[in-house]
């Protein structure tokens, strides 16, 4: 159980285009989902905490017109690059749980997105 | 603010020998600890965490409040458990529950 879906997997896109990434939570309810960015070799950083029915919260640093967030269910948030450039280029990953926001996260696959 | 620290980027080991990940954390409050492992071409997935003091793939973390360490070990690593290893601190109550990771270390275990 505690099954976190993601997609697109891979995405290559021109400088300029809009990139929408979903992420679901199949066989659970999800008020609150996470989305990291992680670079190569590295950790990850969270990006915002997405909030269904509100506004998501962005980490200081990240821009929300440029990673614009929509929760609009329970089991589906959505992340989208605006006007992506490469220096966008990276891994992007979600998670949730059906508990508390502070426990045991399960995360989607993560989303590889190539801007050229 | 809350801080997680991995010193060791790169550990290797013999199969059969004792391995330890180090973490460290920041935090004033009481955190919740986590360790995560991501395998080769799978997600980020939990491994184990302080509140429940189990022993998963043989692995154990004990949480030293003093030392402020999640120090995750095995007493006989496993091929098998190549892999990227993740510690995290999550804050239950404030900053919405968020989760802070530790730049992670990647664990080889050599034949």
């Amino acid at each position: 159980g505690a099954v976190v879906s993601q997609h697109p997997s891979w995405v290559i896109c021109k400088s300029g285009t809009s990139v929408k990434i979903e992420c679901r939570s199949l066989d659970f309810q999800a008020t609150t989902m996470f989305w990291y960015r992680q670079f190569p070799k590295q950790s990850l950083m969270l990006m915002a905490t997405s909030n269904e029915g509100s506004k998501a919260t962005y980490e200081q640093g990240v821009e929300k017109d440029k990673f614009l967030i929509n929760h609009a269910s329970l089991t589906l948030s959505t992340l989208t690059v605006t006007s992506a450039h490469p220096e966008d280029s990276s891994f992007y990953i979600c998670s949730a749980t059906p508990g508390q926001p502070w426990q045991p996260q399960h995360f989607g696959d993560g989303t590889r997105l190539s801007i050229l | 603010a809350q801080r997680v620290t991995q010193p060791e980027k790169l550990l290797s080991v013999f199969k059969g020998a004792p391995v330890e990940l180090k973490c460290n954390y920041s935090y004033s409050g009481s955190p919740e600890l986590f360790w995560y492992v991501q395998y080769s071409r799978q997600r980020l997935q939990l491994l184990l965490r302080h509140i429940s003091r189990e022993s998963i793939k043989g692995f154990t973390a004990d949480l030293n409040k003093g030392e402020t360490s999640f120090h995750l070990k095995k007493p006989f690593a496993q091929e098998e458990d190549s892999a990227m290893y993740y510690c995290a601190l999550s804050t239950p109550n404030t900053n919405a529950g968020k989760s802070t990771f530790g730049d992670g270390t990647t664990l080889t275990v050599k034949p």
